[in-house]
C-alpha cells in the first residue's frame, strides 16, 4: 500500500521568507510518480510538479524548487523569498504507473503574512 | 479551453436524504475520477473510470455512494441516504488516456457536502 505524510499541518511566515514544506512517502513500487498540488482559496487543486522514481533531479522554476530524495523517500518543496499570494493549502501526491488514482498526504496549510 | 467542472459548489442537505453531484470533465477525457476530502483529512480516492467503465472502485466507502458515466462524457456521484461522514469536499477529475508517459489528473473545483 502506498502513503504520504505530510507532518506540517499549518506553516505561518513573514512575506520574503524562504519557506519549506516536508513530504514523506511510502512504497514498494519501484516505478512511481510524486507530484505537488496547490489549493488556493477558491478551491480548486492547481497541479505544480510531477517527478517520476527515476529522476532524482532537483527542479527549480521560478521561486519554487524540489528536493526529491528516494534514499529519505522524501519531496520536499521549497518556496523562496514567499509572496501573500502563496497562501494555500499544499497536497504532496503519489501514483503508482500511469492512469493510476493519486494518494494525498493531508495537505499544509501556508499563510504568509504581509 | 474548460477545465473540469462540477456541480453543484454546495450542498447542504439533511440526514437521510439523496444529493446527486455532478462533474463534466475536460472534453476528450476518457479517464475521470472521484476523490473526496473529510474533515481536513486526507483527499481520498474513491473510483476512476475509463470512458463509461468503472476501472477502480476500491475507494468506494459504501454501497450508499453509486458513481455512473453514461456515454463517457458527464459523471454522477449520488449519496443515498446521506449520513453524517458523509460531509466533505467531493472533488472529480479528468486526463487524457494515452499510451505515453503519465498524463496529470486536472481536478475540478469541488463540491462541498454538508449533511446535517
Amino acid at each position: 500500500a502506498q502513503k504520504v505524510t505530510q507532518a506540517q499541518t499549518e506553516i505561518s511566515v513573514v512575506e520574503k521568507e524562504d519557506v519549506t514544506l516536508d513530504c514523506v512517502y511510502e512504497t514498494r513500487d519501484t516505478t512511481y510518480y510524486l507530484f505537488w498540488y496547490k489549493q488556493p482559496p477558491s478551491g480548486e487543486l492547481v497541479f505544480l510538479i510531477r517527478r517520476n522514481s527515476f529522476d532524482e533531479q532537483n527542479e527549480i522554476s521560478g521561486r519554487y524548487s524540489w528536493n526529491f530524495q528516494k534514499s529519505t523517500s522524501s519531496f520536499n518543496f521549497t518556496i523562496t523569498a514567499s509572496q501573500v499570494v502563496d497562501s494555500a493549502v499544499y497536497f504532496c501526491a503519489l501514483s503508482i504507473y500511469y492512469g493510476n488514482k493519486l494518494v494525498f498526504g493531508a495537505g499544509t496549510i501556508l499563510r504568509v503574512k504581509s | 479551453e474548460a477545465g473540469v467542472t462540477q456541480f453543484p459548489s454546495h450542498s447542504v442537505i439533511e440526514k437521510g436524504q439523496t444529493v446527486t453531484l455532478r462533474c463534466d470533465p475536460i472534453s476528450g477525457h476518457d479517464n475521470l475520477y472521484w476523490y473526496r476530502r473529510v474533515m481536513g483529512k486526507e483527499i481520498k480516492f474513491l473510483l476512476h473510470f475509463v470512458k463509461e467503465s468503472k476501472q477502480d472502485e476500491s475507494g468506494m466507502p459504501n454501497n450508499r455512494f453509486l458513481a455512473e458515466r453514461t456515454g463517457g462524457t458527464y459523471s454522477t456521484l449520488k449519496v443515498q441516504p446521506a449520513e453524517l461522514e458523509d460531509s466533505g469536499v467531493y472533488f472529480c477529475a479528468s486526463s487524457p488516456r494515452t499510451g505515453a508517459t503519465y498524463n496529470e489528473q486536472f481536478f475540478g473545483p469541488g463540491t462541498r457536502l454538508t449533511v446535517l
